[in-house]
């Protein structure tokens, strides 16, 4: 069953503008990820941030980590129409990290108007 | 970077018939795989897991029987629909975990519709 969730689980705002989206997941994590997805394409890895951190950047993308809460965010500045995309947060919650697969959220649908 | 090659990248058969997708590590070894479906607008529920040479790990409610996963190499896991139906139509995306870097990395996923 799907841990986590995102909200919003659309989001449209114009270029230039910045998205955030957020996600909660339900036990206890050693990593969670975001990933982009383009209509009809495969996973594209955004950033990774671990348990023991509370904020990450990576270009134009800045995650947060609240383990007390359970959630994560998502902030792309500057956004432009190729960000166009689904994101969906996915944590290694089933097993401690190791061999079992990710636990994927809901995802968020964003569109970048031009 | 690392390569995950899924093939077909899109496939239709008739009802009844089975489908295989192959799922390949093209520049590093993949102790594990694993299987994905993705149904429209919804998000990955993960299928099965599957370790070279031993059987796959499958999760709740998904028929080990009708998906078939073949793990023979470190490097191609197979994934077969048997006997498929309309409501098996869904886009199936495989992820295989590097040997020495424990890394994940995605394939791009197969469309399978099923008429």
């Amino acid at each position: 069953s799907q841990q986590g969730e995102e909200d919003p689980q659309a989001l449209s705002i114009q270029e230039g503008e910045n998205a955030t989206m957020n996600c909660s997941y339900k036990t206890s994590i050693n990593n969670l990820q975001w990933y982009r997805q383009n209509s009809g394409r495969g996973l594209v890895h955004l950033i990774l941030i671990r348990s023991n951190e509370r904020e990450k950047h990576s270009g134009r993308l800045r995650v947060t980590l609240d383990t007390s809460k359970k959630s994560s965010s998502l902030l792309i500045t500057a956004s432009r129409a190729a960000d166009t995309a689904s994101y969906f947060c996915a944590t290694d919650e089933r097993s401690g990290g190791g061999a079992d697969g990710l636990t994927f959220g809901k995802g968020t649908h964003l569109i970048i108007q031009p | 970077g690392a390569v995950v090659s899924q093939h077909p990248s899109r496939v239709i058969c008739k009802s009844g018939t089975s489908v295989k997708i192959e799922c390949r590590s093209l520049d590093f070894q993949a102790t594990t795989m694993f299987w994905y479906r993705q149904f429209p607008k919804q998000s990955l529920m993960l299928m099965a897991t599957s370790n070279e040479g031993s059987k796959a790990t499958y999760e709740q409610g998904v028929e080990k029987d009708k998906f078939l996963i073949n793990h023979a190499s470190l490097t191609l896991s197979t994934l077969t629909v048997t006997s498929a139906h309309p409501e098996d139509s869904s886009f199936y995306i495989c992820s295989a975990r590097a040997l020495y870097t424990g890394e994940l990395f995605f394939g791009e996923g197969s469309r399978l519709t099923v008429l």
